[in-house]
């Protein structure tokens, strides 16, 4: 079985500049998830969607963050505008039930360099 | 924060021995997980641990939980190189997940 597509792998851009990172999950996953995971940190949950819902975005920063899952499957998380503090990977989940009983199955994460 | 917190952060161990890491969160939880990330990689689930689970043994991994004093371990067994990576543990509360700050192993052949 395929596993998650994150698209693109690497992208660097100016600060006040806007970004996109798409994510494709595994076929049939309810479940998505964005992570940001700064260079020597743990990652950090941005956005919880099931289906097209949103479950949790308590630590996405909504004056600039903001992310999207049309039709339930595939979605994209932008930032707009990008500030010096935001470079990091930007992982994407995704799992096939709700709630927390099944494991996560990661994409290869966005790297992204604000400069 | 309510993430875990990993100890230690770094660990240098000879291939063949035990590595040991600890995970001490602050809120209860459902459940705890670890994950492996290598370098420049995206984070692979190893074992999950029920709250009513007190021990797990997945080939070389055995988890530990102790809900009293809010802490899990890892141990792996007979390290190889290949298990050079850094490990987090996750633990999931209420639909939230929170993932600790990790434990980098180095494994020298």
């Amino acid at each position: 079985e395929a596993g998650v597509a994150q698209s693109p792998r690497y992208k660097i851009i100016e600060k006040r500049q806007s970004v996109a990172f798409w994510c494709n999950p595994i076929s049939g996953h309810a479940t998505l998830y964005w992570y940001q995971q700064i260079l020597g940190q743990g990652p950090k949950l941005l956005i919880q969607f099931q289906n097209n819902g949103v479950v949790d975005d308590s630590q996405l920063p909504k004056d600039r963050f903001s992310a999207e899952r049309l039709k339930g499957v595939d979605s994209t998380l932008k930032i707009q505008p990008a500030k010096l503090e935001d470079s990091a990977v930007y992982l994407c989940a995704s799992k096939p039930l709700a709630g927390g009983w099944a494991e996560q199955f990661f994409g290869p994460g966005t790297r992204l360099t604000v400069l | 924060s309510q993430q875990g917190e990993e100890d230690p952060q770094a660990l240098s161990i000879q291939e063949g021995e035990n590595a040991t890491m600890n995970c001490s969160y602050k809120t209860s939880i459902n459940n705890l997980q670890w994950y492996r990330q290598n370098s420049g990689r995206g984070l692979v689930h190893l074992i999950l641990i029920r709250s009513n689970e007190r021990e797990k043994h997945s080939g070389r991994l055995r988890v530990t939980l102790d809900t009293s004093k809010k802490s899990s371990s890892l141990l792996i067994t007979a390290s190889r190189a290949a298990d050079t990576a850094s490990y987090f543990c996750a633990t999931h509360n209420f639909n939230k997940f929170y993932f600790g700050s990790g434990t980098k192993l180095n494994v020298k052949p």
